[in-house]
């Protein structure tokens, strides 16, 4: 079956500090990859999506490239900030061997302090 | 233009209690699903529907959980009688497009404690 595995928090870092979130992935085939974020006290919010090998998807300053040969799909940011506190949540979607699954890793927490 | 919306935001009862959550969708979206989060267990799917009818609800966890949705406007998700291992939180989310095109909007959550 699909499981998503994400590196565990909390991870705590200082304003404008370097982040990786790593995640890697198992699928049966070839799945669309997500992050999503969920800011304290609030549902879910897609942070950036990459849907097939070597893409990247980027928002808000967030990257993260769709790595086959690893399975794989981190999510970096240059220089974060207070307001990127949140809990972070890497997915994947394979549609045509789970259909509608969004299947989610555990959720890693990042807390960034001034 | 108004998110998904999930009422109540709070739920405290007693064990063996009926509880009902509440979701209302994104109007035009044709994908709903409902998810419980907990600490121990993470985010797990729970059922969802297209265009009103329940597809996969391979993740309820018991007879004592249900879920209808009356029109395209309206879903509940029932739990009788409750337990207080079922305490989390309980997330409605909608798509237009189900997963396949990834995004789901997530309501804020209802957070349920069974005594």
């Amino acid at each position: 079956g699909n499981s998503v595995t994400q590196m565990e928090g909390p991870v705590t870092l200082s304003e404008e500090a370097f982040l990786t979130i790593n995640c890697t992935y198992t699928a049966t085939g070839y799945p669309s990859l997500f992050w999503y974020v969920q800011y304290p006290g609030e549902g879910l919010q897609l942070l950036l999506k990459a849907t097939k090998a070597d893409d990247k998807g980027s928002n808000k300053g967030f990257e993260a490239t769709y790595r086959k040969e690893t399975t794989s799909f981190h999510l970096e940011k240059g220089s974060v900030q207070v307001s990127d506190s949140a809990v972070y949540f890497c997915a994947l979607s394979d549609f045509n061997n789970a259909g509608n699954m969004l299947t989610f890793g555990g959720g890693t927490r990042l807390m960034v302090k001034p | 233009d108004a998110g998904v919306i999930q009422s109540p935001r709070h739920e405290v009862t007693e064990m063996g209690q009926e509880v009902t959550l509440r979701c209302k969708p994104i109007s035009g979206h044709d994908y709903l699903f409902w998810y419980r989060q907990t600490m121990m267990r993470g985010l797990e799917l729970l059922i969802y529907f297209n265009n009103n009818v329940p597809i996969d609800d391979s993740g309820m966890p018991e007879d004592r959980f249900s879920a209808k949705m009356p029109n395209a406007s309206f879903s509940t998700l029932k739990i009788q009688p409750s337990e207080p291992r079922d305490s989390a939180v309980y997330f409605c989310a909608s798509s237009p497009h189900g997963t396949s095109k990834g995004e789901l909007f997530f309501g804020e959550g209802s957070r349920l404690t069974v005594l």
